[in-house]
């Protein structure tokens, strides 16, 4: 099973309200990042918090950890049509090979 | 401008025509991998390279081949596609350790016939 897994699999809300996604993974991490998938696309690094941190701000993301609970969860503030996208976080564990495990992502939907 | 140029953008081949998906990161970063991206099965690591002639395997190698020669290309080679391999390509580069961000090239849609 993955390492780390979004909730929920699909988020549908409107423009200007907050959207929250969930992460939780199994054992013990580095550090968490988020990433945002616009269709098709590449991936693109939003934020990464690290073990030691409990929460992160950049624009109107803002990403909190909870390592007791073994999960994040990133909150979009007012929302807009452009934050259309599946959202992955992605963990690095403290042994082993040090990679990122990617989660299966949030599909988030922005309804003008 | 900093990124992961990755190519073709699509491709269509037929069982066992070998291809090559190439790139290449004009940032100077030590670290490169390739991803490929399936339904319900998320994104999963095929290969990666620590630097300069240094590879290794990641969870899904097999039909799958990968060179660094030089630090700012990283090409992924199918020497007999099959069409279990059909699948979405991502290219990705950090500046020196697998767990930094990552930079994303676009990605490569395969479909083997």
């Amino acid at each position: 099973s993955q390492q780390g897994e979004e909730d929920p699999q699909a988020l549908s809300i409107q423009e200007g309200e907050n959207a929250t996604m969930n992460c939780s993974y199994k054992t013990s991490i580095n550090n968490l990042q988020w990433y945002r998938q616009n269709s098709g696309r590449g991936l693109v690094h939003l934020i990464l918090i690290r073990s030691n941190e409990r929460e992160k701000h950049s624009g109107r993301l803002r990403v909190t950890l909870d390592t007791s609970k073994k999960s994040s969860s990133l909150l979009i503030t007012a929302s807009r049509a452009a934050d259309t996208a599946s959202y992955f976080c992605a963990t690095v564990l403290i042994q082993g090979a040090q990679k990122l495990v990617f989660g299966q992502g949030t599909r988030l939907t922005i309804n003008p | 401008e900093a990124q992961v140029t990755q190519n073709p953008r699509y491709l269509i081949t037929v069982t066992g025509k070998k291809l090559t998906v190439t790139c290449s990161q004009n940032m100077n970063h030590e670290y490169m991998s390739w991803y490929r991206q399936d339904p319900g099965l998320g994104l999963r690591q095929i290969y990666y390279s620590m630097n300069v002639e240094v590879t290794d395997k990641g969870d899904v190698p097999e039909g799958y081949k990968v060179s660094r020669k030089e630090k700012r290309n990283f090409p992924l080679i199918l020497e007999s596609p099959s069409p279990n391999q059909t699948s979405l390509y991502f290219c990705a580069s950090s500046l020196s350790r697998m767990n930094e961000k990552l930079f994303f090239g676009s990605g490569t849609q395969l479909s083997v016939l």
